[in-house]
């Protein structure tokens, strides 16, 4: 088992449908990120948060340490918003490095 | 100007071949890492430098030797190429080697295939 799951695996929305991405992790982290990668294959990095809540446009991202789960949210979404998004938690123990989750797969239709 | 650049994006090679990716940040970042892409899409860390230095080395083969020439470059040598070498390689990089408290910025990927 992963130490990082994400839900759902794929998901397919109609365009301006409010999106929740969810993300569970089973050991405590120091730090989580949000990843985009795009249908083209580049991966842009979202969000690192280690607590509460962070906006950037359409974007939100929670993170609730005790229940170890995060979110993302999207609103008002579009189709350019059609991509893979991916979690990847800091373990607060060992060295630096990032576990990732396996990723959501979103499709918004026009 | 591209932060972090990879060569080449496309890698096609027979098995048993030698190859080289080389990766280059503009961000005058601290911290370099090598992910490895499936066919799943699931990315995994192989290596990381930070000033040079090797910091996180995980479990692959000996066959992948990473060299980082200066703290704004980082390449992956791999010998003997294998099928299973075939997947999508990332090069990234991040200010701190608490790498992981700060964003990471993603090369385009190189897309290996090995015949």
């Amino acid at each position: 088992k992963n130490e990082v799951e994400q839900s759902p695996q794929n998901l397919t929305a109609q365009e301006g449908e409010f999106i929740t991405i969810n993300c569970s992790y089973s050991v405590g982290i120091s730090a989580l990120h949000w990843l985009q990668q795009h249908p083209g294959g580049g991966i842009v990095s979202l969000f690192m948060l280690s607590s509460g809540k962070k906006k950037h446009g359409r974007l939100i991202a929670t993170i609730n340490i005790q229940e170890k789960h995060s979110s993302l949210h999207i609103t008002a979404s579009h189709p350019r918003d059609s991509a893979v998004y991916i979690c990847a938690a800091l373990p607060n123990f060992g060295n630096e490095k990032l576990t990732f989750g396996t990723g959501t797969r979103l499709t918004i239709i026009p | 100007d591209t932060a972090v650049s990879q060569t080449p994006k496309y890698l096609v090679t027979q098995m048993g071949n030698d190859k080289s990716i080389k990766c280059e940040q503009n961000l005058g970042h601290d911290t370099m890492y090598w992910y490895k892409q499936d066919s799943k899409k699931f990315l995994k860390i192989m290596f990381s430098y930070n000033n040079k230095e090797l910091i996180i080395n995980e479990t692959v083969p000996n066959r992948f030797s990473p060299k980082s020439p200066d703290k704004a470059h980082l390449n992956l040598h791999i010998n003997s190429l294998e099928l299973g070498d075939s997947a999508v390689y990332f090069c990234a990089s991040s200010q701190d080697n608490a790498g992981s408290s700060y964003e990471q910025y993603f090369g385009p990927g190189t897309r290996l295939t090995v015949t």
